[in-house]
């Protein structure tokens, strides 16, 4: 079964532009939630998406969004891109919203601002 | 805001020995507990996801038991060899769905041959 990929891998902004990172899940997983990693302050939950539908969200701005398509895929957005969004941005898999499960990591999309 | 912190921030042991590491939590409104192991340029892999109090789980060489009446869980690896080398990360979920996973820092283990 192929894992959680993100695309880009690795991707090179400009302070004001926008930026749209992808994230294609495991089949048959239904929620994707995403974090983001920074030197400082760790792994920091984002937002959650289930069925199209935000679910959950973190302690961001909203420059910070998201969707998901239904065939489950999801992509965030930040628009307005600031130096301090530099970042490992992960995308994580699970095949249901509710329960406790085990979440499924893709390898990340390293964001630098400049 | 759920404040999960680990520790140490990071240890070096050899080949052989056995380790472990400590994940605190907040105790109330508790709903389950994640660590993962992450190795450098992999994705963070789930090794156990923790729910009721006194849960001991096992894989392998590692395991890990859950206090949530004093708010903490402990990762223990019997014989760590270098292929153990990774950050280890506990998670809390923030809420009755499982998710909203709230992160320590992690506690990086180096393993000498």
């Amino acid at each position: 079964k192929a894992g959680v990929t993100q695309t880009p891998r690795y991707l090179i902004k400009t302070r004001g532009q926008q930026v749209t990172l992808s994230c294609s899940p495991i089949s048959g997983h239904r929620s994707v939630s995403w974090y983001q990693q920074t030197p400082g302050q760790g792994l920091q939950f984002l937002f959650e998406y289930f069925s199209e539908t935000q679910r959950n969200k973190g302690n961001f701005p909203g420059r910070f969004s998201g969707r998901q398509f239904s065939n489950s895929r999801s992509e965030m957005n930040v628009s307005t891109l600031e130096l301090g969004d530099s970042a490992l941005y992960l995308c994580a898999s699970r095949w249901t919203s509710g329960g406790n499960y085990e979440q499924y990591f893709g390898p990340g999309t390293r964001l630098t601002v400049t | 805001i759920l404040n999960v912190e680990q520790s140490p921030q990071s240890l070096h042991v050899q080949e052989g020995d056995s380790t472990n590491f400590t994940c605190s939590f907040p105790s109330s409104n508790f709903y389950a507990l994640h660590w993962y192991r992450w190795e450098t340029a992999k994705s963070p892999e789930a090794l156990f996801v923790m729910t009721l109090n006194g849960d001991e789980k096992k894989k392998g060489r590692i395991s890990a038991t859950l206090n949530t009446k004093e708010g903490y869980s402990y990762l223990y690896i019997k014989g760590s060899q270098p292929e153990d080398s990774a950050t280890y990360l506990c998670a809390q979920a923030g809420n009755n769905a499982g998710n909203m996973l709230t992160f320590g820092g992690g506690t990086r283990l180096m393993v000498k041959p």
